[in-house]
């Protein structure tokens, strides 16, 4: 069954500290995994697209992990903002219209 | 900010009503998916146009219906409305349907009494 994981469900950390967020997937084929940003009523906003050759891949203070073979990713965010508050939902492609969306972490930045 | 509008950003209904969310994609872009994304939940694909064809579907029922105008805009119409039908509706563009980013609008909030 094609699933993806994450973990943790919710995370609360003090502003400025950095933390990793996962993602676990059973998704097969595999073509793409891409972590979105998605703030309270909003839409969602691409962080970074990783494809099966792609380890690691930055995006300021976003850096994304993949590994292909254990079918795992991390997100890791470093010296967290406030604004950085919000659900971040893995989501892996199979190429075509065929995505599977994680249900989220929700991070909350406390000063 | 992504180009991708949708309107209107909330919208109430009863049971039993019909509903017509819109959603203006991207400049150039020529796909459009649909998403239901229910309260604490990750989005649900509904269906996705290319080029004003329905190019795949999820699990929804035939009163979920889309259209795709030849300036790539789209519309998602849901009849008979239902409780459960209360989600934060998503639309993505994106160029081409495979390995493309897709940009997401703002979304609709309905809700259904």
């Amino acid at each position: 069954k094609n699933q993806v994981e994450q973990s943790p469900q919710s995370l609360i950390i003090l502003e400025g500290k950095n933390c990793t967020l996962q993602c676990n997937y059973t998704v097969s084929p595999f073509s793409n995994l891409r972590w979105y940003k998605q703030d309270t009523g909003r839409g969602p906003v691409s962080l970074t697209i990783m494809t099966f050759s792609e380890n690691t891949k930055s995006n300021g203070r976003y850096t994304a992990t993949l590994d292909a073979d254990t079918k795992q990713s991390s997100l890791h965010i470093t010296a967290s903002q406030l604004s950085d508050s919000a659900s971040y939902i893995c989501v892996v492609f199979t190429g075509a219209n065929n995505l599977f969306f994680g249900t989220g972490t929700r991070l909350t930045v406390i000063p | 900010e992504t180009g991708v509008t949708q309107s209107p950003t909330h919208l109430i209904k009863t049971r039993g009503q019909q509903v017509t969310l819109r959603c203006s994609s991207q400049s150039g872009h020529n796909t459009v998916s649909w998403y239901q994304q229910a309260l604490g939940q990750g989005p649900q694909f509904i269906f996705q146009y290319y080029r004003e064809e329905e190019n795949g579907r999820g699990n929804f029922p035939p009163r979920f219906s889309g259209l795709q105008f030849p300036n790539y805009s789209s519309e998602l119409n849901v009849n008979a409305l239902e409780l459960d039908d209360s989600a934060l509706y998503l639309c993505a563009s994106s160029l081409g349907t495979r390995e493309d980013t897709q940009y997401f609008g703002p979304g609709t909030r309905l809700t259904v009494l």
